[in-house]
């Protein structure tokens, strides 16, 4: 098992609220992603990080904005949540050089009504 | 079009029995591709890992085959549990960007029914 941890497992809030998820590692990586993943669908990278103070967009333009002070720590927040924001988000740790594996989370599971 | 295809799409045996789930991919230039097992609710969990010149790999009951030349993997699953049920998925990763960049299918959701 990954240490690698996400609060909250479950989130139901509604539409205008701030949020932020959260996500931590205890294992050192350097490297740290988040993604969002809807039932049935492929993992789509919204945000990810080479280390401290370092933070770049994925793939799949997201609302969603990331900070990296700790090197464990790499929370999202989302300022206004709406409904289309409803998703699985799942957050992810790598070693430098440690042929890609990425060790996930449990993810969080956002519903906004 | 994704690159990388996950068939069957869902997938129901019984306990006991054998499968084999497909992947095909396009990505290049290849570095590694892994299978994941991601059960409901939870993050995915490696199950096996194989580079350009690896063909086989195993990890228990679950054997990984590659044949880089037509880019199709496959997951074999012997003598399925319970605790099989859950989405593979199948992550091809690049080696042409420091990030290291990961590709994903959709995965196969297995049921084994008792």
């Amino acid at each position: 098992e990954a240490d690698i941890y996400q609060t909250p497992r479950y989130l139901v809030i509604g539409t205008g609220k701030k949020i932020t998820l959260e996500c931590s590692q205890t294992m050192g990586h350097d490297k740290m992603y988040w993604y969002q993943q809807d039932p049935g669908m492929e993992l789509h990278l919204i945000h990810y990080s080479y280390g401290v103070n370092s933070t770049e967009k994925g793939d799949l333009s997201s609302e969603s904005t990331v900070s990296r002070i700790r090197t464990e720590h790499f929370p999202l927040t989302l300022e206004s949540a709406r409904p289309s924001h409803t998703s699985q988000y799942l957050c992810a740790s790598s070693a430098r050089g440690a042929r890609n594996e990425q060790f996930f989370g449990p993810g969080t599971r956002l519903t906004v009504l | 079009k994704n690159q990388v295809e996950q068939s069957p799409q869902s997938l129901i045996i019984l306990e006991g029995k054998n499968c084999t789930l497909q992947c095909n991919y396009t990505v290049s230039p290849f570095s590694n591709l892994r299978w994941y097992k991601q059960d409901t609710g939870r993050g995915p969990v490696s199950l096996t890992i194989m580079t350009f010149s690896e063909n086989t790999k195993s990890n228990g009951r679950y054997t990984a085959t590659l044949d880089a030349d037509t880019k199709q993997s496959s997951l074999h699953i012997t003598a399925s549990q319970l605790s099989d049920s859950a989405s593979y998925i199948c992550v091809v990763s690049d080696r042409g960007s420091t990030l290291g960049r990961l590709y994903f299918g959709r995965g196969t959701q297995l049921t084994v029914w008792p």
